[in-house]
């Protein structure tokens, strides 16, 4: 079946400092995968997607890459700030079907000025 | 256009207590689904439908059930509450079953069974 696996733990940083979460994932055909966040307090929102191997999301400064060799969609920020305290989840669905979504358990961020 | 609601925001029940968790959305979705988020996990599906008058089982549906009897509304029912379904429950949309489609999110209901 399909998994994400995230890496465990929460991650604190200061503010600019650059921002690694990795993500890696079990699929049996060709998924989509997306990074959400959620704010305190809110639901998730969608921050980037990639929808197919080598492709690219971007948005707010951060970035991730479909990696098809490795299962990997790694989110990166050069430099962050407070304001991206947040929980950060990969997902991935399959390109035919439901749109079922399967999600990692999820990284706490906290910048910390 | 407010999206996806979720009402109420937060809920207290006793065991073996009923109650119903309202999503509506104004999108104009084919697609709805719940999820439950619990402590440190991600989050699981619980029941998603395709439509209106189709419903179909997701990763965790035990104690849970789901109509949709029109296209903007998909209220979770639980019928005997247990501790086990303290969490945090969240309704999404999605125009469409394609799964590079987003999936827009409410803001949740935090359910607590004692």
């Amino acid at each position: 079946g399909n998994s994400v696996t995230q890496m465990e733990g929460p991650v604190t940083l200061s503010e600019e400092a650059f921002l690694t979460i990795n993500c890696t994932y079990t699929a049996t055909g060709y998924p989509s995968l997306f990074w959400y966040v959620q704010y305190p307090g809110e639901g998730l929102q969608l921050l980037l997607k990639a929808t197919k191997a080598d492709d690219k999301g971007s948005n707010k400064g951060f970035e991730a890459t479909y990696r098809k060799e490795t299962t990997s969609f790694h989110l990166e920020k050069g430099s962050v700030q407070v304001s991206d305290s947040a929980v950060y989840f990969c997902a991935l669905s399959e390109n035919y079907g439901n749109n079922r979504l399967a999600f990692g358990k999820g990284n706490q961020v906290v910048v910390i000025p | 256009n407010a999206g996806v609601t979720q009402t109420p925001k937060f809920r207290i029940l006793k065991i073996g207590q009923s109650m119903t968790l309202q999503c509506t959305q104004d999108m104009n979705h084919n697609y709805m689904y719940w999820y439950r988020q619990d402590p440190g996990m991600g989050l699981k599906l619980i029941y998603y439908s395709v439509g209106a008058g189709i419903t179909d089982k997701g990763e965790v549906p035990n104690g849970y059930n789901v109509s949709r009897s029109t296209t903007e509304d998909f209220p979770l029912r639980l019928e005997l509450a247990a501790p086990s379904q303290t969490s945090v429950y969240f309704c999404a949309s999605s125009t469409s079953g394609r799964g590079n489609n987003e999936q827009f999110f409410g803001p949740g209901t935090r359910l607590t069974v004692l």
